[in-house]
């Protein structure tokens, strides 16, 4: 069975550290990878999707399909990054069926 | 582009009684998602509707069930409530599903 984890229940950093919001995930063929961030007090949104390979808010991920992990990283942290981030993973063919991870609590610090 | 509809926001319901949720996506999306958010448990998939057909179904009891109209609204119903269903139903809506899903603000329901 598909399944996405996300070791860090919570990661606290400084503003101006780097970040990185690990992601694991097991399947055998070629998923569809995203974010998702949370804000407090906001719904759900994407956040990057692997396909695009884009940068937002100046968060990038790469898939690695050898480590299967799709890591997300930022260089410089700011406070208004604090949210909570959320790995999920669909098979195309499969209805579109999204496999979220627990999330991970990022706190910024002043 | 108005973004996807849940409603009501809030519910307030009995044990054994029975719920529907409803869910207007994105204009033009064909594709429903719903899922269930607990603390315990996460974010959990219910189902995915595609131009009326349930495509996908996840793990849950057969009490959860759900459609979507030709206007690819949806809605979302359990019958016989328990304690543990009380959550937040999500509601999520894409044209394509490997472009990602818009997800609504929920509907928190509290089973008393």
């Amino acid at each position: 069975a598909q399944r996405v984890t996300q070791p860090e229940k919570l990661l606290s950093v400084f503003k101006g550290a780097p970040v990185e919001l690990k992601c694991n995930y097991s399947y055998s063929g070629s998923p569809e990878l995203f974010w998702y961030v949370q804000y407090s007090r906001q719904r759900l949104q994407l956040l990057l999707r692997h396909i695009s390979r884009e940068s937002i808010k100046g968060f990038t991920a790469d898939l690695n399909k050898g480590e299967t992990s799709f890591h997300l990283k930022k260089p410089f942290a700011q406070e208004e990054d604090s949210a909570m981030y959320y790995c999920a993973l669909t098979i195309y063919n499969q209805g579109g069926k999204l496999i979220f991870g627990q999330g991970t609590e990022l706190s910024v610090k002043p | 582009k108005a973004g996807v509809t849940q409603t009501p926001r809030y519910l307030i319901k009995t044990r054994g009684q029975q719920v529907t949720l409803s869910c207007s996506p994105i204009s033009g999306h064909r594709s429903v998602s719903w899922y269930q958010q607990t603390p315990g448990q996460g974010l959990q998939f219910l189902f995915e509707y595609f131009s009326e057909t349930q495509r996908n179904k996840g793990n849950f009891p057969g009490r959860f069930s759900g459609r979507q109209f030709s206007n690819s609204r949806s809605e979302m119903n359990v019958s016989t409530l328990e304690l543990g269903d009380s959550a937040l139903y999500l509601c999520a809506s894409a044209d394509r599903g490997d472009y990602g899903y818009t997800f609504g603000s929920g509907t928190r329901l509290t089973v008393v």
